[in-house]
């Protein structure tokens, strides 16, 4: 059974730039969560989805950040004019259910020139 | 007070001992925990997930939970150099609004030296 993916595994973008980081859930599960985690910091919540629905974006920040889960398709974290301080690795994970184990992809790992 | 907290460590063991790595809670509302694993670069692997008050084992690991004390712990018999990594601990809806998002503590880096 496949996992978690994430897609780019490492991403590069200089300031001002788009960054779009996607993940496809484990076959079945319909939950998706986003998480960051900052260089030497712990894991962070940002976002949770389920299909076509955001659900909880309590730990997005307010501005620049977006996060989609459409009917077809990998879910998308997208964060637009990236700073130097987005530099993080980005975690999906999904669940079958909301409060169900969740289990993790590789991440994405985004760093800003 | 930290909605999730874990002994910051780094804990360190002879290979063989046992490593014990503990973990408190703010929400009484917190029904279930887990322990995740992160090797150094990786995502977090789950090692446990824990519901009732008690102990649960899964081969050298045995997860505590003590829901009257919001006290939750991780035993790791016969510690092997494998096992280094940090290892975090997880509540869903830990103080949040939704029911599903997991609050991680701050994790504890273990190294195992031969």
């Amino acid at each position: 059974n496949a996992g978690v993916m994430q897609n780019p595994r490492h991403l590069v973008r200089r300031r001002g730039q788009e960054a779009r980081l996607r993940c496809s859930p484990v076959k079945g599960h319909s939950h998706v969560y986003w998480y960051r985690q900052l260089p030497e910091e712990g894991l962070k919540f940002m976002v949770y989805l389920q299909k076509e629905n955001i659900i909880d974006e309590s730990g997005m920040p307010k501005e620049r950040f977006s996060a989609e889960f459409p009917k077809e398709g990998p879910s998308i974290l997208r964060i637009q004019q990236v700073v130097r301080g987005d530099s993080a690795a980005y975690f999906c994970a999904s669940s079958p259910g909301g409060g169900d184990t969740q289990y993790f992809g590789p991440g994405t790992r985004l760093t800003v020139l | 007070q930290k909605e999730v907290e874990q002994n910051s460590g780094p804990l360190s063991v002879p290979e063989g001992a046992i490593a014990s790595l503990n973990c408190t809670y703010s929400d009484r509302g917190s029904q279930s925990f887990f322990w995740y694993r992160q090797y150094s670069g990786k995502s977090p692997e789950l090692i446990m997930s824990i519901y009732s008050n008690g102990d649960k084992e899964d081969g050298r690991f045995t997860a505590q939970l003590n829901k009257a004390s919001q006290y939750v712990s991780l035993l790791i018999r016969d510690s092997q150099p494998s096992d280094s990594a940090t290892y975090l601990c997880a509540a869903p809806n830990a103080g949040g609004t939704s029911y599903g998002k997991l609050t991680f503590g701050q994790g504890t880096i273990l190294t195992v030296h031969p």
